[in-house]
């Protein structure tokens, strides 16, 4: 099974200001099978960007992914109040699909 | 618009079953996977197992099978997870998601119900 381990567990930032997350996979993964979710408190889980870097339908354009083989990253520009959530990366496919451990982004 | 909607909270006692629906909305219920996921509290998300609801067909993890039951009711457009023997280990909530992909699941979920929260205590 391939692994994903996610850092920072918790990343503090501050409105406005930018953050990175980062995602690596204990064995190389195709980009076209990378995904990011972003999860609220008290909320589902919501699908941010798929194929590493494609972001789903009405996600704002200030999550941007990027990466390939074992490194991904999960870049938000311009941090809104909204976007200090959980976020998790997942690999998908018809036989190999599991989630990393999440990074928490808190306000500063 | 696309909406998964499930049940509401559930409190069960040790070795009962729970079942938990999703209705789907919005899109042709037949065309797409369903997916059930799990979030302990505090914890990340676990995957279930899936169904074909155009088909019937499932597909569980290894860790729930001979405990979890998948089926669907295509006239109500309605997904539903039964878990028996139920642990407090099991207390978590649980969600429905549909696949992406049209016709074969490749586990990238698109639209998610709202979560079911099962608490298993005596």
């Amino acid at each position: 099974e391939i692994v994903l381990t996610q850092s920072p567990g918790t990343l503090s930032s501050s409105p406005g200001e930018g953050a990175t997350l980062s995602c690596r996979a204990s064995q190389s993964i195709s980009s076209t099978y990378l995904a990011w979710y972003q999860q609220r408190p008290g909320q589902a889980p919501r699908l941010l960007i798929y194929g590493a870097s494609r972001r789903a339908t009405g996600v704002p354009d200030r999550f941007s992914g990027s990466g390939s083989g074992t490194d991904f990253t999960l870049t938000i520009s311009r941090l809104e109040p909204e976007d200090f959530a959980v976020y998790y990366c997942q690999q998908y496919g018809s036989s190999r699909y599991n989630f990393g451990q999440g990074t928490r982004l808190d306000i500063k | 618009q696309v909406q998964l909607v499930q049940s509401g909270a559930e409190v069960k006692k040790p070795g009962a079953s729970v079942r938990v629906s999703c209705k789907a909305s919005g899109y042709s219920f037949n065309d797409y996977y369903i997916h059930w996921l799990r979030q302990a509290p505090g914890q990340g998300l676990e995957w279930i197992g899936w169904i074909d609801p155009k088909t019937g067909g499932t597909d569980y993890v290894q860790k729930f099978q001979g405990r979890i039951t998948m089926t669907r009711e295509t006239s109500i457009s309605t997904a539903y997870m039964e878990l028996s023997r139920l642990n407090s280990d099991d207390t978590a909530v649980y969600y429905c998601a549909r696949d992406s992909s049209w016709g074969s699941p490749i586990h990238l979920t698109d639209y998610w119900g709202q979560g079911t929260l099962v608490i298993v205590s005596s």
